[in-house]
């Protein structure tokens, strides 16, 4: 069965500061990975997804994640936070033949301070 | 236009009534999911549908029953509502249901409160 644990169920940076939010998880096969924003009383969003090839994947608002199979992670950065990025982050999972099902982390709340 | 749309964006009933959610989604896509996230923010999958066929019952109470009139719906029914199905319930949908890398579109959520 897979699972996902995100380190840090709330995170806070400082404006123009890195942000690193942490996704490990684990699978009897590859997995697809995902990440997923939700602002307040909002549904969730993609920012980036991992299928295969680059391991190295850029999504919007300028994020990235970097899949490192030898570590089961998949953490979310972006160099410099800007306010707006404050929100609830979901990193998930999906497993071949296992009918699109997304399993998600308990999620990481991004502050950003000014 | 709205991708994936929900209503009511809030519910608020009594404990032991019966309610509806619905969900429509105007992107052509084949597969629509039920999602519900407690009050701790962790999201879980309750049922999946591919073109009006049930794929995905993640150990659902049977209080609960999807139903797909055509594959740009899916509502769902609860029944004898209890305090624990506060939560909010969020509908997605995805082109196609045997891809597993595809990309889920939620909609923006059913606030329910059981009282």
């Amino acid at each position: 069965a897979q699972s996902v644990t995100q380190l840090g169920s709330h995170v806070s940076v400082s404006e123009g500061a890195l942000v690193l939010l942490r996704c490990n998880y684990s699978s009897s096969v590859p997995p697809y990975l995902f990440w997923y924003v939700q602002y307040p009383n909002q549904g969730l969003q993609l920012l980036l997804k991992y299928t295969t090839g680059a391991t190295l994947v850029k999504g919007i608002n300028g994020f990235e994640a970097e899949f490192k199979k030898s570590e089961t992670s998949f953490h979310l950065t972006k160099p410099s936070a800007h306010m707006s990025d404050a929100a609830e982050y979901f990193c998930a999972v999906s497993e071949t033949g296992g009918g699109n099902k997304l399993t998600f982390g308990t999620g990481t709340q991004l502050k950003v301070e000014l | 236009d709205t991708a994936v749309s929900q209503t009511p964006k809030y519910l608020v009933t009594q404990m032991g009534n019966d309610k509806s959610i619905k969900c429509e989604q105007n992107l052509g896509h084949d597969t629509m999911y039920w999602y519900k996230q407690d009050s701790k923010k962790f999201l879980k999958i309750m049922f999946s549908y591919n073109n009006k066929e049930l794929i995905i019952n993640e150990t659902v109470p049977n209080r609960f029953s999807p139903k797909s009139p055509d594959k740009a719906h899916l509502n769902l029914h609860i029944n004898s509502l209890e305090l624990g199905d506060s939560a909010v319930y969020f509908c997605a949908s995805s082109q196609d249901i045997l891809a597993d890398q595809e990309t889920q579109y939620f909609g923006p959520g059913t606030r329910l409160l059981v009282l």
